[in-house]
Order: structure tokens, then C-alpha cells, then sequence
């Protein structure tokens, strides 16, 4: 199976900073990436698929970039709205899998 | 627009089964496959497997096999999840989400879940 590290597993930001996620691949998936919001108690959101293409309806201050194993999802000026947990899935080969998941919290 | 509900609430005791159910609207159903992720409470996403709709072939997750079968209902675009053996770890709640795929003679590539049901918790209690 192909394991998903992300990092970090948590981070404090404040409304208008640059947020990095990175997520590493156990073993190259070429752009088969794809990025998830999440908020308490709510299902997972499409934010990005194929590493970089956004989904439809999805804010620009959102981008996904990275090929082979390591991966990115910046936010460009956190918004309110963004304070959730964030996945990467790797969509390569079954079994898919996903990363552990990085918590966005208020600093 | 395009919407996944599913059913309510279950709670089971050790070794017995479940099934939820998840019925789309508002696409053609069999355009897309339905996949099924669980959450344990407090964890992460954890992807379960997946049902093609066209020909109601499957894709289930190593862990769930032989205890997991997923099928569907074309004449109600409804897809069930069955679980049997429940074990108090598989508390959890079950998502469906709608699954854009592709399959070639290589086999079937799943591209993303863009629409997801509302959940299901499941809860495994003696």
C-alpha cells in the first residue's frame, strides 16, 4: 500500500497568513493527488484534484502543486472559513489511501 | 443539484451486520462510481472500496475483504454498503461519495469524490 505523510499535523495561523501543507508518497503517483477540507461533524470538500487543478466553486487562495511523491496545498490568505482539517489521497493504485490530515487552527 | 443521502443512524452489537444505503439524485447515476470512506471518531479518512455502476464491479479495500460487499440499485440510484462481523472498532461514521473514473483494459483509475453523503454513524456496542 502507499503510505500518505503529511506535515505538519497541525498549524496555527491567523486570518491573511501563507499556509503550506506538504504530503509525501511512500512511492511515486505521478499527479494522482487529491486535496480535502473538513470541517467538525461535516464530510470532506473537494479541493483539489490531479495535484494542481482545482475543483469548480473552489477559492483561488487555494492551490495544489507536486509530482512523484511530494506534494503541496498553499493557502494564499487564510479566510475565516478556512479553519478546518485538510487531506491528501493518494488516487494512484488501489487500496487508496489518505494522509493522516493536518488541523488549521486559529493562532 | 446533485445531492447523496443516506441513511440513518445504526447501532449494533459485536458480530452482527449493517447495511447503509445512499441515494443520488440529480446526475445520471451510472456515470460516476460510488465509493465508500469511514471515519472512526476523532481519526482520519479511511477508504473502504468502491462500486462501478455500470457493471457493478468492485474495488474493496485488503482490510474489509471478505466482511464488506458493496452493490447497487440502478432502478433507485441507490448504493448500499454491507459490513458484517462488526467489531467495536468499526465505530465509525461511513461516507458515500460520488467518484469520477475512468477504466481502460489496464483496469479502472478513480480520479476524485466530488460529492459525499451527509454520513452514517455506526456505532458497535455490547
Amino acid at each position: 500500500d502507499i503510505q500518505m505523510t503529511q506535515s505538519p499535523s497541525s498549524v496555527s495561523a491567523s486570518v491573511g497568513d501563507r499556509v503550506t501543507i506538504t504530503c509525501r508518497a511512500s512511492q511515486g503517483i505521478s499527479s494522482w493527488l487529491a486535496w480535502y477540507q473538513q470541517k467538525p461533524g461535516k464530510a470532506p470538500k473537494l479541493l483539489i484534484y490531479t495535484a494542481s487543478s482545482l475543483q469548480s466553486g473552489v477559492p483561488s487562495r487555494f492551490s495544489g502543486s507536486g509530482s512523484g511523491t511530494d506534494f503541496t496545498l498553499t493557502i494564499s490568505s487564510l479566510q475565516p472559513e478556512d479553519f478546518a482539517t485538510y487531506y491528501c489521497q493518494q488516487v494512484n493504485s488501489f487500496p487508496l489511501t489518505f494522509g493522516g490530515g493536518t488541523e488549521v487552527e486559529i493562532k | 443539484q446533485v445531492q447523496l443521502v443516506q441513511s440513518g443512524a445504526e447501532v449494533k452489537k459485536p458480530g452482527a451486520s449493517v447495511k447503509v444505503s445512499c441515494k443520488a439524485s440529480d446526475y445520471t447515476f451510472t456515470s460516476y462510481g460510488v465509493t465508500w470512506v469511514r471515519q472512526a471518531p476523532g481519526q482520519g479518512l479511511e477508504w473502504m472500496g468502491w462500486i462501478n455502476t455500470v457493471n457493478g464491479n468492485t474495488d474493496y479495500a485488503q482490510k474489509f475483504q471478505g466482511r464488506v460487499t458493496m452493490t447497487t440499485d440502478t432502478s433507485t440510484n441507490t448504493a448500499y454498503l454491507e459490513l458484517r462481523s462488526l467489531r467495536s472498532d468499526d465505530t465509525a461514521v461511513y461516507y458515500c461519495a460520488r467518484a469520477r473514473f475512468d477504466c481502460t483494459s489496464r483496469g479502472c483509475l478513480l480520479y476524485f469524490f466530488d460529492y459525499w453523503g451527509q454520513g452514517t454513524l455506526v456505532t458497535v456496542s455490547s
